[in-house]
């Protein structure tokens, strides 16, 4: 079935440096959301992207619809100890309106 | 404030016992949904519900019900059935059936242990 590859599963990094994560797939999407989720809550919409080549940023956060409708990525600069969390792309196929997928998720901790 | 309220946050359950986990919202939100999480893994979906007294099997329903007798509400019991039902449990709503045109919002999860 349909899936998407989130990369890296996880990451290291130290206070104040950028960080970059991606979403892929081998199905064409019509819609990408990025959610970030703390440890033991619920996710949070970070970005929405609805059309290919789309940049939309949302304050040290940059995301970017790939043009192939098969990716997404997400920029962090200047990452701050509470970046730290879940990172989750999620998809909505052109096939199915209401049919949504997620991404296993990138796991970012940010060392002071 | 609105938003949605899941309760318990955390439940232990013995096996071969039924449990029902709470999913309640004041957003007036038509759509309303129920994920399991993983280590690991990303959101797989378990059952949603369009509108009251509706609700379709999602990716991974097998041992799991639900009912939609509210809009507000939509609880979801965990049966006997489900073979490994230890998992952290998200409840989510949207505007109307279209969740990614006006995004989903979270509950803040039930994590559920079988001891």
């Amino acid at each position: 079935g349909q899936q998407l590859n989130q990369s890296p599963q996880s990451m290291f990094i130290q206070e104040g440096e950028d960080v970059s994560m991606n979403c892929t797939s081998s199905s064409i999407f019509n819609t990408w959301l990025w959610y970030k989720q703390d440890p033991g809550e619920g996710p949070v919409l970070l970005i929405a992207l609805y059309k290919a080549g789309e940049l939309t940023s949302n304050g040290r956060l940059t995301a970017q619809f790939g043009i192939t409708r098969k990716d997404s990525f997400l920029n962090i600069s200047a990452s701050i100890p509470s970046d730290v969390g879940i990172y989750f792309c999620a998809g909505q196929l052109t096939t199915s309106y209401d049919k949504v997928i997620f991404g296993p998720g990138t796991s970012l901790s940010v060392i002071p | 404030d609105g938003g949605i309220t899941q309760s318990p946050k955390y439940l232990f359950r013995k096996e071969g016992q039924n449990v029902t986990l709470s999913c309640e919202q004041n957003l007036n939100h038509d759509a309303m949904y129920w994920y399991r999480q993983d280590p690991g893994q990303g959101l797989r979906l378990i059952y949603y519900s369009q509108i009251v007294n509706d609700f379709q099997k999602g990716d991974i329903a097998e041992g799991y019900s639900v009912s939609r007798e509210k809009k507000e509400s939509f609880p979801l019991t965990v049966t006997s059935a489900q073979k490994n039902p230890t998992a952290f449990y998200l409840c989510a709503s949207s505007l109307d059936s279209r969740p990614l045109n006006y995004g989903y919002t979270f509950g803040s999860g039930t994590r559920l242990t079988v001891v």
